[in-house]
């Protein structure tokens, strides 16, 4: 299997701009997740998906971020407009189940806002 | 709330040696899942080893081992016979089954193996 799969792998942007991020999680799983990491605050988690339904999203920053999943192999994080603060990696993880498995992670997207 | 605590940020072992990096959490919940995941400089998030809270038993994964003190609520990580390529972040992760299944990462160790 090809493991998570994230693109880009680097995104520069100017801020005010619309930024999106895709994720493939591996085939078979039914959870996927959204982190950011930054220097400041480490790894947080966004938003996950079970089975393409978001199931919780309270660590969206804010209403500028937003995230899909149309279908079990694909999903996208939007953030509109883009700031400088949002710089930083972001990870898609997934999962074969929510409960009692890890999680395996993409090689991440570093986003750098001017 | 689950916290995780990771109170070395930077540790280094030499080559071959045995090092062990420290993590402990809080919780109220009885069912929970701990892991070890290494962050090498390719920024790839890899998993280490994982340890069920039920279980009494120590897991080991080749040369990586934890010892898991749910009395105490820590969950230290051994590397022992430590090699070049583990030159990398360990981040301490915990996720109840009881509360979203959500993890909750430590801040991280940096560990640096001397040649």
């Amino acid at each position: 299997d090809a493991g998570v799969i994230q693109s880009p792998r680097h995104e520069v942007t100017e801020m005010g701009q619309e930024v999106t991020l895709r994720c493939k999680p591996i085939s078979g799983h039914n959870s996927l997740f959204w982190y950011r990491q930054t220097m400041m605050r480490g790894l947080e988690l966004l938003i996950y998906f079970n089975n393409n339904v978001p199931i919780d999203d309270s660590g969206m920053p804010e209403d500028r971020f937003s995230a899909k999943m149309p279908n079990a192999s694909f999903s996208t994080l939007k953030i509109q407009p883009s700031e400088p603060r949002d710089s930083a990696v972001y990870f898609c993880a997934s999962s074969l189940a929510l409960g009692t498995y890890e999680q395996y992670f993409g090689p991440g997207t570093r986003l750098t806002v001017t | 709330a689950q916290t995780v605590t990771q109170s070395q940020p930077e540790m280094s072992v030499q080559e071959a040696e045995t090092v062990t990096l420290s993590c402990t959490y809080d919780t109220s919940e009885s069912n929970y899942y701990l892991f070890w995941y290494k962050q090498p400089p390719s920024r790839q998030m890899i998993l280490v080893i994982r340890q069920e809270a039920y279980k009494q038993q120590n897991a080991t994964e080749n040369r990586f081992s934890v010892n898991f003190q749910k009395a105490a609520k820590s969950f230290s990580l051994k590397i022992s016979d430590s090699q070049l390529g583990d030159t990398a972040m360990y981040f301490c992760a915990f996720m109840s089954t009881n509360t979203g299944n959500q993890f909750y990462f430590g801040t991280g160790t940096s560990l640096t193996v001397i040649p």
